[in-house]
């Protein structure tokens, strides 16, 4: 079975500082894709990053990084110097290659960024 | 970017009423999903759709849900006696049909459709 947990239900920061969002991830695949998803106060699902699980290179884009861990399974996500636009709920989503085509989402984590 | 379009944003029914969903898909997608997120909670698996018909479902999916592809454009979701615990925001999604280890693989979201059953 395919599992994804985000024990970080709600987060607060002050605006600049930086905060570490988890995301551990189950399954038995070899061959697996694994997401974050941003999910701002209007309601609709934003893609933010894939990573393949035979690439463990980390990713950052801008104030955005991502570090893919497969040895832990996590697929941490940083955001540095937090602005008030980042607040919103962030889920980390598994997708598997064998036997399902379904995208296992987390229970997100709110994150509330302070002025 | 190519949209995943769903309409209406708001539906407002009684309950033992029918409802349908309706998306359009991106056009070159082969698979396509209904989602559904209960105030605020996780994103919650339906069914999945591929070549015409349901490839997967959740226990969620049982016989009051219905999913159709009516044309090349659409994809619905039917619910046909709708209860209080139905109220939610539905997300229709779509992605390519990627091989095992591709590159592109990715779900697009629609805006999503909120139902409130009274």
């Amino acid at each position: 079975a395919q599992k994804v947990t985000q024990a970080q239900t709600e987060i607060s920061v002050v605006e600049k500082e930086d905060v570490t969002l988890d995301c551990v991830y189950e399954t038995r695949d070899t061959t697996y894709y694994l997401f974050w998803y941003k999910q701002p106060p209007s309601g609709e699902l934003v893609f933010l990053i894939r990573r393949n699980s035979f690439d463990e290179q980390n990713e950052i884009s801008g104030r955005y990084s991502w570090n893919f861990q497969k040895s832990t399974s996590s697929f941490n996500f940083t955001i540095t110097a937090s602005q008030v636009v980042d607040s919103a709920v962030y889920f980390c989503a598994l997708r598997v290659t064998s036997g399902t085509y379904k995208y296992i989402f987390g229970t997100g984590t709110r994150l509330k960024v302070l002025a | 970017e190519p949209e995943v379009t769903q309409t209406p944003s708001h539906q407002v029914t009684q309950m033992g009423q029918e409802v349908i969903l309706r998306c359009v898909p991106i056009s070159n997608h082969l698979y396509f999903y209904w989602y559904r997120q209960i105030l605020g909670q996780k994103v919650e698996f339906l069914v999945s759709f591929y070549n015409n018909e349901i490839s997967e479902k959740s226990e969620i999916f049982d016989d009051q849900f219905s999913v159709e592809r009516p044309d090349g454009s659409n994809f619905t979701l039917k619910i046909r006696s709708t209860k209080l615990e139905d109220s939610a925001m539905y997300f229709c999604a779509s992605s390519e049909f990627t091989y095992r280890g591709s590159t592109n693989e990715k779900l697009f979201f629609g805006s999503g459709t909120q139902l409130s059953v009274l």
